[in-house]
């Protein structure tokens, strides 16, 4: 099957720093989703980009399908952005989604 | 805006027990999904659903797994004779349509099995 990998799988740093995630997949995808598990374990829905480049505040996210990959860029890190970030991808023709391991940020005050 | 919803949130069962988790997905979407979390692993899928009947189902959706959708509007994953290991979080997802559509997930439903 399709292998998702994520990195780095741990990241602190301080407040107002700039991070960048990175989503590599194995074999072309249909669709391909970001998401943010908060304290809590709830997933929120962060983008669903199978290509190109979307933006929403502080957050932006690009995937380059061709080179099967994506980015998740966070600016100015807050407190509230610590937690487990996963990508997710589902090939053409198969409907369930394939997580990767995830990146725990931390951000210290 | 419309959302995937589950109760309970926390269920707590003795091995050996049945439990049923509960969904509510977004009211026009037609493929509904279930995974699993175990805690400090990553999100797998267990099952998905489309026109009343599993459309794909994983390793781990063994025959003490099943799944209904008794009305037109609830989705229900049910674990006969529950072992320590189906400690997890359950998530419900649901999607509009096949193809270019993302899945929206539910806020998930801890079970721990003691």
């Amino acid at each position: 099957g399709i292998q998702v990998e994520q990195s780095p799988p741990d990241l602190i740093l301080q407040e107002g720093a700039n991070s960048t995630l990175r989503c590599n997949f194995s074999d072309s995808v249909n669709n391909l989703q970001w998401f943010h598990q908060n304290p809590w374990g709830q997933l929120i829905n962060l983008f669903y980009i199978p290509s190109g480049t979307k933006q929403n505040g502080r957050l932006s996210a690009t995937t380059v399908a061709t080179e099967r990959y994506s980015l998740l860029y966070i600016s100015s890190s807050q407190t509230t952005d610590s937690g487990v970030y996963f990508c997710a991808v589902d090939r053409m023709g198969a409907q369930k989604l394939v997580f990767g391991q995830g990146t725990r940020l931390t951000i210290n005050p | 805006e419309p959302e995937v919803t589950q109760t309970p949130s926390h269920q707590v069962t003795q091995m050996g027990q049945e439990v049923i988790l509960r969904c509510v997905p977004i009211s026009n979407h037609l493929y509904f999904y279930w995974y699993r979390q175990i805690l400090g692993q990553k999100v797998e899928f267990l099952v998905s659903f489309y026109n009343n009947e599993i459309s794909e189902k994983s390793e781990i959706f063994d025959d003490r797994f099943s799944v209904e959708r008794p009305d037109g509007s609830n989705f229900t994953l049910k674990i006969r004779s529950t072992k320590l290991e189906d400690s997890a979080m359950y998530f419900c997802a649901s999607r509009e349509g096949a193809g270019l559509y993302e899945q929206y997930f539910g806020p998930g439903t801890r079970l721990t099995v003691t």
